[in-house]
């Protein structure tokens, strides 16, 4: 089996950073996606981590630790649109590399 | 605007009853996925296809859905007959290859009465 755990809210202020992380465990891993989602709107791609590390993409960044199973979405400068879900998703690699997506993270950027 | 083409966008239809929905992936992409969406929850596979060949249906509940993909580029999800259950967002999603980001589409709203 496998288990993806995400926080399902957080709130922050607009132009402050922010941190949503991202457990698993899985077998076959083959990779972690962030996608962003806007109520009622598609599931958009954001950054692909295979390797242990940070991949830093402008205001998002997204970590990588294989060993301990984990992961994070950074987000600097918050904007009001920046107000979405944001979905973990683990490739398995010994599963046709299916994606299993956690329950997501509603994140809410006050002003 | 996403690039995977699904429609309806929305559905309302009484349990018992058939529904279908279609999606076109970005053209040249192999791998074409359908997902079920709860609210709140993240997306659930439902069905992958490479091609035209279904790679993973293990998750599809097979006495009542049903995915094709006949000529390896469009699909069409079909469940008869639906139940109050089925109430969720179904979302269409495409790749290049299966180890490629997915690309989704805006999904179909489905409303079970």
């Amino acid at each position: 089996g496998q288990n993806i755990d995400q926080p399902t809210e957080m709130t922050a202020t607009e132009g402050a950073i922010v941190q949503i992380n991202c457990t698993y465990q899985t077998s076959g891993f083959n990779g972690l996606f962030w996608y962003q989602q806007h109520a009622g709107e598609a599931p958009t791609f954001l950054s692909y981590n295979v390797l242990d590390g940070l991949e830093e993409k402008g205001r998002f960044s997204s970590f990588l630790s294989r060993s301990k199973g984990y992961s994070y979405l950074l987000l600097k400068e918050l904007q009001m649109k920046d107000s979405a879900s944001y979905l973990c998703a683990v490739k398995r690699g010994n599963a046709g590399n299916m994606l299993t997506f956690g329950g997501g993270t509603r994140l809410m950027v006050k002003p | 605007e996403a690039e995977v083409a699904q429609s309806p966008r929305y559905k309302i239809t009484e349990k018992s009853q058939a529904v279908a929905f279609w999606c076109d992936p970005i053209s040249g992409h192999a791998t074409l996925y359908w997902y079920r969406q709860i609210l709140g929850q993240g997306p659930e596979l439902l069905v992958q296809f490479q091609d035209e060949s279904v790679v993973d249906d293990s998750q599809l509940p097979k006495d009542r859905f049903s995915a094709e993909r006949l000529k390896g580029v469009d699909s069409t999800l079909k469940i008869q007959p639906a139940e109050l259950g089925d109430s969720a967002m179904y979302l269409c999603a495409s790749s290049v290859r299966d180890n490629q980001p997915q690309h989704f589409g805006d999904g179909t709203r489905l409303s079970i009465l």
